[in-house]
């Protein structure tokens, strides 16, 4: 099968702009997680998704946001950027829970 | 919240000798806990889990063990080799695909 795929991989963005990053799930998987990794902070949970409903949320502002289709891929949304949401953005798929497979990771500067 | 604290941060060791790094939470719902392993510049990578309906689980040169009561789990890898060189991140899910994570171990095997 293949793996979990994120787009785009590189992103450069400017304060104030908005971005969405886009993920493809293992085949079969229904639930896509999201994470965002920076050298301070590590690896923290932004939100989860399962047939289209978000059912786990992290401690992220209202900026951050995302959604699921009903083929499950996903994409996540953040607006108005800020400096210290440069990070690497990285999605997670599994099938009914638990074992949670990453993708490559969508890398955000934002200057 | 679920909080993980991952010890150490850094662990040198000769290549041959074993490793363990360790990882104590906070939340006693907390029933799955796995372990990934990042090398520079590619995504996380699954290389064991264990439930909390169990204490030992081993696959080859990996193993971990978890402490419900203690409330701690550990990872240990023997014959080390350099290409298991890399930052392990540790983490505890409570709440279904809502994994929190600890702040990673750099290991470094010396050949």
């Amino acid at each position: 099968k293949a793996g979990v795929t994120q787009t785009p991989r590189y992103l450069i963005k400017t304060r104030g702009q908005q971005v969405t990053l886009s993920c493809s799930p293992i085949s079969g998987h229904r639930s896509v997680s999201w994470y965002q990794q920076t050298p301070g902070q590590g690896l923290q949970f932004l939100f989860e998704y399962f047939s289209e409903t978000q059912r786990n949320k992290g401690n992220f502002p209202g900026r951050f946001s995302g959604r699921q289709f009903s083929n499950s891929r996903s994409e996540m949304n953040v607006s108005t950027l800020e400096l210290g949401d440069s990070a690497l953005y990285l999605c997670a798929s599994s099938f009914v829970g638990l074992e949670q497979y990453f993708g490559p990771g969508t890398r955000l500067t934002v200057t | 919240g679920e909080n993980v604290e991952q010890h150490p941060s850094t662990l040198s060791v000769q290549e041959g000798d074993s490793a363990v790094i360790k990882c104590t939470y906070s939340d006693s719902a907390s029933n799955y806990f796995p372990w990934y392993k990042q090398e520079l510049g590619k995504r996380p990578q699954l290389i064991i889990d264990i439930r909390s309906n169990v204490g030992e689980k081993k696959d080859q040169r990996i193993a971990v063990t978890l402490n419900k009561t203690a409330k701690h789990f550990s990872l240990h890898i023997t014959e080390t080799q350099p290409e298991d060189s890399a930052v392990y991140f540790c983490a505890a899910d409570n709440a279904g695909n809502m994994l929190t994570f600890g702040g990673g171990t750099r290991l470094m095997v010396k050949p």
